[in-house]
């Protein structure tokens, strides 16, 4: 167990919809990244927040945002969602040290 | 353009076999670390390499940075099926909190 939590694990929806993922770091790492894995693209950096401010921003589509709260959780809101939206999210979290620790992944369906 | 390149992509080898997977890139990287992935979880790290030539050995896992840390290499001694999976290589570019990036990874299949 990595200690970073991400709900849901599974999500079906449809084309056109918009979905909420969420994401709870390890405690007392203030880093949280986002990624989204697909078969041919492997792990694609989304953006990194930090204590609550965005650091970076990678490969995200407009379609896309996020934010940190407060108390460190994260959310990546994905809109107007299409087929080719389909794949793994997956949230890390990081303190200081370089190393990243990942959460099980959301697996996001678009029908 | 990848900024980490992984090769070989896909490897299938006899439990028993010794194998190496590399990652390389054109950039200078403060640290590498190494990544196993099973279908359907997340990465879980391995280990992290910070000085250029370190060598860290993982019970039959041998990691090694390369001296001007552009490089790094995975060997496993005497493969076992437990080591399927997907061997991935990620980076910061510099120190602090900067994005990890990573490779496309590496396929192992370790048939018995």
């Amino acid at each position: 167990d990595s200690g970073v939590t991400q709900t849901p694990k599974h999500l079906i929806t449809a084309t056109g919809q918009r979905v909420t993922l969420r994401c709870s770091p390890r405690s007392g790492d203030l880093s949280v990244y986002w990624y989204q894995q697909s078969l041919d693209q492997g792990l694609q950096f989304l953006i990194h927040y930090y204590n609550g401010e965005e650091r970076a921003k990678g490969n995200i589509l407009e379609r896309f945002s996020a934010q940190q709260f407060p108390d460190l959780h994260s959310e990546l809101n994905l809109s107007s969602l299409e087929l080719g939206d389909s794949a793994l999210y997956f949230c890390a979290s990081s303190a200081l040290r370089p190393e990243a620790f990942f959460g099980q992944g959301t697996r996001l369906t678009v029908v | 353009t990848q900024l980490l390149e992984q090769s070989p992509q896909f490897l299938s080898i006899q439990e028993g076999e010794n194998l190496t997977v590399y990652c390389n890139s054109s950039s200078v990287f403060s640290s590498l670390q190494w990544y196993r992935q099973e279908p359907g979880e997340g990465p879980v790290l391995l280990v992290t390499v910070v000085t250029g030539g370190e060598v860290k050995k993982l019970k039959r896992l041998t990691f090694q940075f390369g001296d001007a840390r552009k490089d790094s290499s995975l060997h496993i001694t005497a493969a076992q099926t437990g080591d399927t999976g997907l061997y991935l290589c990620a980076g910061h570019r510099n120190s602090g909190n900067t994005p990890l990036v990573f490779g496309k990874g590496t396929r192992l299949s370790v048939i018995a």
